[in-house]
Formats: structure tokens, C-alpha cells, sequence
């Protein structure tokens, strides 16, 4: 079926560099993603989104990069700091007919800052 | 002020048991859902209202009933809980159809079924 995935489960990066995390995702109809940060025993918190009429989107520090040929999409996060550790889900809305749809989320990749 | 609330944090409860989770939000917000994650951190959604008319009720056991009592308020109430209901459950809620689709969560609730 149709799903949303991660190519990565952990990434480890010094603090100060930057970090890319990235997701596939299989559901040419997809209109919307969303990027969300959880930090342990939180809930999701959104970071960024991006339809799917753009292919680059930034936001403070952080920078999303849909790329629709091959269904990939991309969460820069520059000069990361230690408070940027956490799980990073990607997740699609895809359009249906009620409209008020839940979110299909990804696996997640764990992003550890290394001082 | 909390925008997404849930109570309680922890329940810790045996099997056979009947238990609610609360939720409640102050964004104005059209749509609210709820969520499972599971060990291994995978979210899956469970259940979406919007306006009180259940829109999405994915492939859950009938032992889970949402219900809300009005726009701002989405509980989640569980039968007969088994050893697999334990996970964390988080509700969520967005402006629903035609909105920005960004959904904002609560701080979820750690289900712990023994």
C-alpha cells in the first residue's frame, strides 16, 4: 500500500553542522507534507510544510525540499544545536474525499547532536 | 495556556478494564483526531471528527469509541483493554477541511496495560 518512509532511523551530526534528513514517500497524490519534531515525552510539534505546488520552502534555521519526479523529500536544519535532538516524522495529507484527513506519518529518524 | 490537553498522562490499568482518555482544545480548531504510537515510535492515525461526524475510523477494534460532547472536545474511551492496547495515545487537532492541514498535538497519554 501506500506509505511514507524514512531512509535513515538514526542520524548523528556535530553540534554546529548542518543536518539533512530525508523521506520517501510513495502516494503520487499527496498535496501536503509536513515535517514534526518530537522531543522524548512530547507530543509532535510541527517544524515546517510544504504543498505540493513548491519544491522549497524555508522557515528559521530549517529548509524543505519536495522533489515530486522522484517522490522524495528533504528537512534541512542548519547550525544545529543541542535542543535540535529529537525524532523527525515526515508526514503526507493525502487528498480524499472528506477532506479532513488524517496525517500518514513516516518511521522517524532519530537526530543526535554531538557536541 | 495549553492549546492541545489531555488527561490523564499516565494510566496504568489491567486487562479486562474500561478506561477513558480526555482531550480538549482552545485553537477553535474544526477537526480533532487521535492517535496510537507504538514502541517503536510509529504514529498511526486512529480516528478523526470534524464538526462531530466521524470522517476517518481507521481499522481499530470496535472496543475503542471516540465521542465528543461538543467542537472542543474529543475523549477516547477503551473496552475490555488488552496487553497490545499499551502505547502512547495522542489527540490532535487542525482547522479541518479546506484549512492548512497543520495539526497540533497534545502531550499524549502513556497507556500501560498489565
Amino acid at each position: 500500500g501506500e506509505s511514507v518512509g524514512l531512509h535513515l532511523p538514526t542520524l548523528s551530526v556535530q553540534e554546529g553542522d548542518n543536518s539533512i534528513i530525508n523521506c520517501a514517500y510513495s502516494n503520487s497524490a499527496s498535496d501536503y507534507f509536513i515535517w514534526y519534531k518530537q522531543e522524548s515525552g512530547k507530543g509532535p510539534q510541527f517544524i515546517i510544510d510544504i504543498r505540493s505546488n513548491m519544491d522549497k520552502r524555508q522557515g528559521q534555521r530549517v529548509t524543505v525540499l519536495l522533489n515530486k519526479t522522484v517522490k522524495h523529500l528533504s528537512l534541512q536544519i542548519a547550525a544545529t544545536q543541542p535542543g535540535d535532538s529529537a525524532v523527525y516524522f515526515c508526514a503526507e495529507n493525502s487528498p480524499s474525499g472528506g477532506g479532513a484527513d488524517g496525517l500518514t506519518f513516516g518511521k522517524g529518524t532519530h537526530l543526535i547532536i554531538q557536541p | 495556556d495549553t492549546a492541545v490537553s489531555q488527561t490523564p498522562k499516565y494510566l496504568v490499568t489491567q486487562m479486562g478494564n474500561d478506561k477513558s482518555i480526555k482531550c480538549e482544545q482552545n485553537l477553535g480548531h474544526d477537526t480533532m483526531y487521535w492517535y496510537k504510537q507504538d514502541s517503536k515510535k510509529f504514529l498511526k492515525i486512529m480516528f478523526s471528527y470534524n464538526n462531530k461526524e466521524l470522517i476517518i475510523n481507521e481499522t481499530v477494534p470496535n472496543r475503542f469509541s471516540p465521542k465528543s460532547p461538543d467542537k472542543a472536545h474529543l475523549n477516547l474511551h477503551i473496552n475490555s483493554l488488552e496487553l497490545g492496547d499499551s502505547a502512547v495515545y495522542f489527540c490532535a487537532s487542525s482547522h479541518g477541511p479546506g484549512g492548512t492541514y497543520e495539526q497540533y498535538f497534545g502531550p499524549g497519554t502513556r497507556l500501560t496495560v498489565t
